[in-house]
């Protein structure tokens, strides 16, 4: 079965820096990858997916992110932080009919 | 994508009673699927509901426990039965397939935040 590791627990930027959050899977044919993210008391919102062609994808709220299958990563940028990307982030791996699963979550905080 | 709500938002419970949490659709859906993310976790996932069978419960999750129903296209159900303090999570409904979704993407509710005391 796909899994998908987080390693950064909580990550604490400065407004206006760039940001680069983790993402490794496990799964042995070309997996769908997921970023989601949840402000707090929020559901989770779609930020960008990747399921086949151009390995750099681009996202919602300015985030992309690059599928490197040699690293078996999936790790999601943005170039500028802004105060309301302040959230828990989800990276999610699929294996197809809809089997996901999800990383432990990367808590983002952004300093003034 | 579709428009997903969630009811309640949020409710705190006696422990021993029972609490059904409604998703709603604006869409026909293939497949509905219902989440737990307890307090500082992530997500995961219960069971996988689909209109005109049976739920499929993931381990560690039992019907008894957590009955579903699925009437139609649009709308799904969990109840969360015999509550006891360790079911306090939050609960989330997705949807995947038909028109509103391609590829093996979910989209979210807004989530049900239980308390149980």
């Amino acid at each position: 079965a796909q899994s998908v590791t987080q390693p950064d627990i909580h990550i604490t930027v400065s407004e206006g820096a760039s940001l680069e959050l983790r993402c490794n899977y496990s799964y042995g044919a070309t997996p769908y990858l997921f970023w989601y993210v949840q402000s707090p008391g929020q559901g989770l919102q779609l930020l960008l997916k990747y399921f086949s062609g151009d390995t750099l994808v681009q996202g919602i709220k300015g985030f992309e992110a690059e599928f490197k299958r040699s690293q078996s990563s999936f790790n999601l940028r943005k170039p500028s932080v802004h105060w309301s990307d302040a959230a828990e982030y989800f990276c999610a791996v699929g294996a197809g009919d809809n089997d996901m699963r999800f990383g432990a979550g990367t808590r983002l905080t952004v300093k003034p | 994508s579709a428009v997903i709500s969630q009811k309640p938002s949020r409710d705190i419970c006696q422990r021993g009673t029972s609490l059904t949490i409604q998703c709603q659709v604006d869409s026909q859906v293939t497949m509905m699927f219902w989440y737990r993310q307890q307090p500082g976790q992530s997500l995961t996932l219960i069971a996988t509901a689909n209109q005109g069978s049976e739920a499929t419960y993931e381990s560690g999750f039992v019907i008894d426990k957590f009955p579903i129903s699925r009437p139609n296209l649009t709308f799904s159900t969990l109840t969360v039965s015999n509550m006891s303090p360790e079911d306090s999570s939050i609960y989330l409904c997705s949807v995947g397939g038909g028109a509103v979704s391609v590829q093996e993407t979910q989209y979210f509710g807004p989530g049900t935040r239980l308390l149980v005391l």
